[in-house]
């Protein structure tokens, strides 16, 4: 059965400093894996999706996250956080071949301090 | 360009009322979903349908109905609300590209009072 475990439920960094965000994911296959976003009183907006290509995959607003699959994780990184990144964010993991689900974790809010 | 569109997007019930939360994509999915999003709990499954014609429970179906009225729309009934449903919903519809994307609406708010 897939899950996944998002490892942070808050993170606060500076504006300009690096941003990391944990997931950790378990799957019996190569699953798909996405990062949502979510703005205040908005709906999932995605980042960024992995689909067994590229291991590091680049998303919008200069989001990337690196499928590693020794280490069953996906984080998501930015370089440089900019105030408009403050949101919450979601790792979700794809259900087993075939079905139709998706698992989501219960997401990690980003602060941004100025 | 709209995606996913859901209808309202805030609503205010008395326990007891019955009321449906309206949703329609303009992507030509096939599969369509409800969510509910409560606080520290993630995303979780109300109904699914696969295509027109076709419902299956997800993690939490009681007290929903759905129906999949034809392939751009697929609505959620409460039939009797309870303040327990009082949450965040949304609908999804799933491309069939590489990778399965799911794509949401901007939410319904939901109270029952």
């Amino acid at each position: 059965a897939q899950s996944v475990t998002q490892l942070d439920s808050h993170v606060s960094v500076s504006e300009g400093t690096p941003v990391l965000l944990r997931c950790n994911y378990s799957s019996s296959y190569s699953p798909s894996l996405f990062w949502y976003v979510q703005h205040p009183n908005k709906g999932l907006q995605l980042l960024l999706k992995y689909t067994s290509a590229a291991t590091l995959v680049k998303g919008i607003n200069g989001f990337e996250a690196e499928f590693k699959k020794s280490e069953t994780s996906f984080h998501l990184t930015k370089p440089s956080a900019h105030m408009s990144d403050a949101a919450e964010y979601f790792c979700v993991v794809s259900g087993d071949s075939g079905t139709y689900k998706y698992i989501f974790g219960t997401g990690t809010r980003l602060k941004v301090l100025a | 360009n709209a995606g996913v569109t859901q209808t309202p997007k805030f609503q205010v019930l008395k326990t007891g009322q019955s009321m449906t939360l309206q949703c329609a994509q303009d992507m030509n999915h096939n599969s369509m979903y409800w969510y509910r999003q409560d606080p520290g709990m993630g995303l979780r499954l109300i109904y699914y349908s696969a295509s027109e014609g076709t419902t299956d429970k997800g993690e939490v179906p009681n007290g929903y109905n759905v129906s999949r009225l034809n392939k751009r729309e697929f609505s959620l009934r409460l039939e009797s609300a309870a303040p327990s449903q009082t949450s965040v919903y949304f609908c999804a519809s799933r491309s069939t590209g590489s990778g399965n994307t799911i794509y949401f609406g901007e939410g319904s708010w939901l109270t029952v009072v």
